[in-house]
This record gives structure tokens, C-alpha cells and sequence, in this order.
């Protein structure tokens, strides 16, 4: 129940097209759901969050879409550039202080 | 304004030996969470500490495996007699409060050989 499931496992795009990475909960308690960016050799980097509260969330580029009724959210990432290839990993986070990880995303942009 | 800090950033140890990493939280954070990433992985929750306490501790392995937020210094996470599947990057992240905003280090790299 504690799980975040993230698919798919790689993404490749062409520069300026439309990345789309999937992730659903079980736990209906999560109240936090946040898209982390890693790149290879670097630590996780915050990118956008969203609260259950909300259907939508847009920063610049990227979008959060979350659909309370399915348990799902997802990233949209408009626009792509072959800078945002980099591991993406979705998280949620409950009434306990840690975050559950999603098992993560390679997205390759093509320039 | 640093960010997380973490040391060292790689680690080789032989079999059997300690590993001690560290961590020093944001400036005006004072919860720290320790995650393990093994290749190819997401992140795993191993403990969640405050200032002199442990609050969660319940991904953490329950042999060889402690941690520590001292009143003073670094958060330290500590592998006694380590092995070959402690192989792993090691993230430190801290946040403010509530858990949200983990703001991650740029992690530990510990190899055993």
C-alpha cells in the first residue's frame, strides 16, 4: 500500500516534443506528491510538488496533473530539451515525514 | 546559502570495515532523512532524525546500521562491518518541517570491495 508505481521505465523524445512520465498510489493518506530531477552523479533535485487539492500545477515547462479519483498523477514536460535528459522520479508523502519513491524514469531528449 | 552538504562524496571500504557518512543540513532545517539508492533504483527511506532523536527508523536495517543528529555537528549515518551489498549511493535530505521540501544532498558513493 506504501508504494508509488512509475512507468514508463525510459523515455525518448525529440527536442520541442512532449515528455509524459506516469506514476499511481495506493495510499489514500498521501498528501504531497512532489517530481524529482537527478542527473548522473548528482543528488535528487526538487522540480515541482503538488497537494491533492489541486488538478493541475504548471512551472514554466512543466506540468503536474493529478487525478485524486484514479490515484494517478503524472509530469508533462513541454517543450523538451535535450538539457532535461536526466532521471526523473516521482514521491508521495503521508502523514509520516518521509517520501515513498517512485523507481524512476530516463528520459533522453534527441537533439 | 549551502545546501545540503554531504561527506565524503565517494567512499571505497574492504569487507568488514566501518563507513561513516555525513551530513549537514540547510541552514534552518532541522529534520534529516537518510535514503539509499541502489543502480538502477529509486530511493529508499532508511531513518528520519531531529536533533538528538531518531523519529523513524524504519527503513533502516536492523543489524550494522545506525545513525545519529548530535546537539553539535553532522547527522551521521555509520555501516559497521560493511559488505558487498552496501554498495550504494547514500542521500541525505532535509527539510524545514512537515517533510515537505526535502532538499537533497549530492549523496555518498560507498563501493566495497
Amino acid at each position: 500500500q506504501q508504494q508509488v508505481k512509475q512507468s514508463p521505465q525510459s523515455l525518448i523524445v525529440q527536442k520541442g516534443g512532449i515528455s509524459i512520465i506516469n506514476c499511481a498510489y495506493e495510499n489514500t493518506a498521501f498528501d504531497y506528491f512532489p517530481w524529482y530531477q537527478q542527473f548522473p552523479g548528482k543528488g535528487p533535485a526538487l522540480l515541482i510538488a503538488i497537494r491533492p487539492d489541486v488538478s493541475e500545477k504548471k512551472e514554466g515547462r512543466f506540468t503536474i496533473s493529478f487525478n485524486k479519483s484514479a490515484k494517478q498523477f503524472s509530469l508533462h514536460i513541454m517543450d523538451s530539451q535535450p538539457g532535461d535528459s536526466a532521471t526523473y522520479f516521482c514521491a508521495a508523502k503521508g502523514s509520516a515525514r518521509q517520501l515513498t519513491f517512485g523507481s524512476g524514469t530516463q528520459l533522453t531528449v534527441l537533439p | 546559502n549551502a545546501g545540503v552538504m554531504q561527506n565524503p562524496r565517494h567512499l571505497v571500504r574492504r569487507r568488514g570495515q566501518e563507513a561513516r557518512l555525513r551530513c549537514s543540513p540547510m541552514k534552518g532545517h532541522s529534520h534529516v532523512y537518510w535514503y539509499r539508492q541502489l543502480p538502477e533504483e529509486g530511493l529508499k527511506f532508511m531513518v528520519y532524525l531531529q536533533k538528538e532523536n531518531i523519529i523513524d527508523e524504519s527503513g533502516m536495517p536492523k543489524e550494522r546500521f545506525s545513525a545519529e543528529f548530535p546537539k553539535e555537528g553532522p547527522s551521521i549515518l555509520r555501516i559497521q562491518q560493511v559488505v558487498r551489498g552496501d554498495s550504494a549511493a547514500y542521500f541525505c535530505a532535509s527539510s524545514p518541517d512537515q517533510g515537505r521540501g526535502h532538499r537533497f544532498g549530492p549523496g555518498t558513493r560507498l563501493t566495497v570491495l
